[in-house]
């Protein structure tokens, strides 16, 4: 148990579906992020938040769409999706803050992700 | 983006020691190199970090060389459940932003 959870754990959508993944620390963190780990690819960081602000986005499509309500929250909304994007989609968190590059992020358990 | 290097595999006996390569030859000033792994069906998890001196914690130890050109992960006495990939792992914070730069990892075996 790292403190951070992610639902749902599974999920399957069609490419017309509209659907979230929902992301939450309880860990006091500022900094959220996405990741998507496709099969023999190495993990992708996809967007950063920081204290609520979305400081990265890997040009990633506007397909994914994040949110972050309050920085205990992170949402990805999905929409028109290609099967490419089946993946284990995977959050994370940390202290945040000007020092990035020497946080311990934690990852929640990720959304296996399936586009038909 | 400085980029890692590492192995696609290996293979270790349980409670003998492990050294993970990864090859960073062209890493800047400001990259922390850390590695994570990945347990299955589990998300990544934190193992060690450091910049230019040798790093020790409980789970293991990290050598870096002194061009920090290329570093190793060193599991002191391997046990069944260190089976994992690794990753070695560029960080970098410029200007407030996160830059991060994944291995494709190292897939340890541990046999019995």
């Amino acid at each position: 148990e790292t403190g951070v959870t992610q639902t749902p754990r599974h999920l399957v959508m069609g490419m017309t579906n509209k659907k979230s993944l929902k992301c939450e620390q309880h860990l006091g963190h500022n900094a959220m992020y996405w990741y998507k780990q496709s099969a023999k690819k190495p993990l992708e960081l996809m967007f950063v938040y920081n204290f609520k602000e979305q400081t990265e986005n890997n040009s990633v499509p506007s397909r994914f769409s994040p949110e972050c309500p309050n920085s205990s929250h992170l949402f990805l909304h999905l929409h028109t999706l290609q099967p490419e994007d089946s993946a284990l989609y995977l959050c994370a968190s940390s202290r945040g803050g000007a020092k990035q590059s020497t946080d311990t992020q934690y990852f929640g358990p990720g959304t296996r992700l399936t586009v038909l | 983006d400085a980029k890692t290097t590492q192995p696609n595999s290996m293979e270790s006996n349980e409670e003998e020691p492990v050294h993970l390569p990864c090859n960073h030859s062209t890493i800047s000033g400001t990259d922390y190199i850390h590695w994570y792994r990945q347990l299955p069906s589990q998300g990544p998890e934190y193992v060690i970090h450091g910049l230019t001196s040798n790093v020790n914690n409980r789970m293991a130890s990290l050598a870096i060389a002194e061009d920090r050109k290329s570093s190793t992960l060193i599991l002191h006495r391997a046990t069944l459940r260190d089976a994992a990939v690794y990753y070695c792992i560029l960080r970098r914070s410029q200007g407030g932003s996160e830059k991060l730069v994944f291995g494709k990892g190292t897939k340890l075996t541990v046999n019995p």
